[in-house]
C-alpha cells in the first residue's frame, strides 16, 4: 500500500463550480499534514496546512479525518486560475521530517 | 513568506560529468534543508534530510555517495550530482523549514537537470 494515495484525475469542472478531492495515508503516526499546489513544471507552492479542527482560507477548506486516515481539500465556486495540481503531503513529525507526497490531483477548471 | 532559491534553474550536461546545485533560504535561517526529486508525472520523492553542520540523511535507495550534500550555512546547502548519467536527469527541489512557521516547508523553483 503507497504511503500517500491520491485520484489522480484529472477532475474537469466547470468555473463556478464546486470541488473536491480527498487525499489517504497509511502512517497512522502522521503528526501533519499539508496541500500544495503544483502548476506545470514549476515547484509546489504551499496552499495551506490542514488542523484537525479543519481550516478554511477564503473558497478553500481543508479537512483531516484521523479516524479514517484522510485530509480533504474543498474549492468553492472555482476560478480558471485554479487549474493545476494539488498534491497531499504528510510528514511522521518530530521536528525533522520531509515531506511523503502523494502523486496529485490534476484540476482543470473549463470556462 | 520564506523565500528560497535554487541555482541553477536548469542544466545541461554530459554523461560522466557533476553538476552542483545550490539552495538558499533568503530571508530566513534554515538548520534543516530537504532535497527532493521528481520524475515526470510522477510524486516529489524525498532524497534526504541535509543538517547544517552534520552530514545528510539520505532516504533508502539514494546513493550517499552519489549524490553529496552539504549544509556549511544555515542559508545554504548544495547538492552535487557525481557522475551524472541519463537516468539521473529530472527535476530537483530544495526546501527549508522556517522558523516559527512549525512543519511547514517552503520550496525552491527546482532545478531541472538533462544528462546527455
Amino acid at each position: 500500500r503507497k504511503e500517500v494515495e491520491q485520484d489522480p484525475g484529472p477532475f474537469n469542472v466547470p468555473e463556478g463550480a464546486t470541488v473536491a478531492f480527498n487525499c489517504t495515508y497509511s502512517n497512522s503516526a502522521s503528526q501533519s499534514f499539508f496541500w500544495y499546489r503544483q502548476d506545470c513544471r514549476k515547484e509546489p507552492k504551499l496552499l495551506m496546512s490542514v488542523y484537525s479542527s479543519g481550516n478554511e482560507d477564503g473558497r478553500f477548506t481543508a479537512q483531516l479525518n484521523r479516524a479514517s486516515q484522510y485530509i480533504s481539500l474543498l474549492i468553492r465556486d472555482s476560478k480558471l486560475s485554479d487549474s493545476a495540481t494539488y498534491l497531499c503531503a504528510v510528514t511522521p513529525g518530530g521536528g525533522a521530517d520531509g515531506l511523503t507526497f502523494g502523486k496529485g490531483t490534476h484540476l482543470i477548471i473549463q470556462p | 513568506g520564506a523565500v528560497v532559491s535554487q541555482h541553477p534553474s536548469r542544466v545541461i550536461c554530459k554523461s560522466g560529468t557533476s553538476v552542483k546545485i545550490e539552495c538558499r533560504s533568503l530571508d530566513f535561517q534554515a538548520t534543516t534543508m530537504f532535497w527532493y526529486r521528481q520524475f515526470p508525472k510522477k510524486s516529489l520523492m524525498l532524497m534526504a534530510t541535509s543538517n547544517e553542520g552534520s552530514k545528510a540523511t539520505y532516504e533508502q535507495g539514494v546513493e550517499k555517495d552519489k549524490f553529496l550534500i552539504n549544509h556549511a550555512s544555515l542559508t545554504l546547502s548544495t547538492l552535487t550530482v557525481t557522475s551524472a548519467h541519463p537516468e539521473d536527469s529530472s527535476f530537483y527541489i530544495c526546501s527549508a523549514r522556517s522558523p516559527g512557521a512549525g512543519e511547514t516547508q517552503y520550496f525552491g523553483p527546482g532545478t531541472r537537470l538533462l544528462v546527455l
